[in-house]
């Protein structure tokens, strides 16, 4: 079935370092949707992408979906201590009954 | 901002024991959702539920579990008779449409087999 494979599973950065995870699909997606999860907390969406080459922006934090629309990055600019936790991509599954299947996650941890 | 509600925030129990996980969904929300997620580990699928019936299970969940809308407002998961490797973090979430939109998740009910 479809498996979404999510890269590095932690990275630690000093602050004000730039960061990014990626995403990849050995199959085409219908969408890509992003979260965010605190330590301790819930995941909490952040961005939905949908259209081939699809770049979008929140701030410090760039979302981009790849041209055969199999992939995608999320980067974060100059990261700062409220950045830390894990990052989630996430896409529906072929079968349309609203199952998202997730990322292993990237846990950011930010040094001061 | 709707919210969605999940109780309790944390469950212990005996192992063999009946659990009942309650979800309050954001009102004019059509799709509902379990998920869990192991210590450390990526969020899994378990069921969803669209018009008072399952639309997808995955093969987690299996006939130990079941789920209810018993009154329109509250969404439950049931798990019979619970065992070890069922201690999780158990999400709620619901959506509007199907994928069209992100979801929103509960803020979780920690459960704790003993």
């Amino acid at each position: 079935g479809q498996q979404v494979m999510q890269i590095p599973q932690y990275q630690h950065v000093q602050e004000g370092e730039d960061f990014t995870t990626y995403c990849n699909s050995s199959t085409t997606l219908s969408n890509i949707q992003w979260y965010k999860q605190r330590p301790g907390g819930h995941p909490v969406f952040l961005i939905q992408l949908v259209k081939s080459g699809e770049v979008k922006k929140q701030k410090r934090l760039t979302f981009q979906f790849g041209e055969a629309k199999k992939n995608s990055s999320l980067h974060i600019t100059a990261t700062q201590t409220t950045d830390v936790g894990t990052y989630f991509c996430a896409s529906p599954a072929p079968s349309n009954t609203g199952k998202l299947i997730f990322g292993q996650g990237t846990t950011l941890q930010v040094k001061p | 901002e709707p919210e969605v509600t999940q109780t309790p925030s944390h469950q212990v129990t005996q192992m063999g024991q009946e659990v009942i996980l309650r979800c309050v969904p954001i009102s004019n929300h059509l799709y509902f959702y379990w998920y869990r997620q192991i210590l450390g580990q990526k969020v899994e699928f378990l069921v969803s539920f669209y018009n008072n019936e399952i639309s997808e299970k995955s093969e987690i969940f299996d006939d130990q579990f079941s789920v209810e809308r018993p009154d329109g407002s509250n969404f439950t998961l049931k798990i019979r008779s619970t065992k070890l490797e069922d201690s999780a973090m158990y999400f709620c979430a619901s959506s509007p449409t199907v994928g069209g939109y992100g979801y929103t998740f509960g803020s979780g009910t920690r459960l704790t087999v003993v």
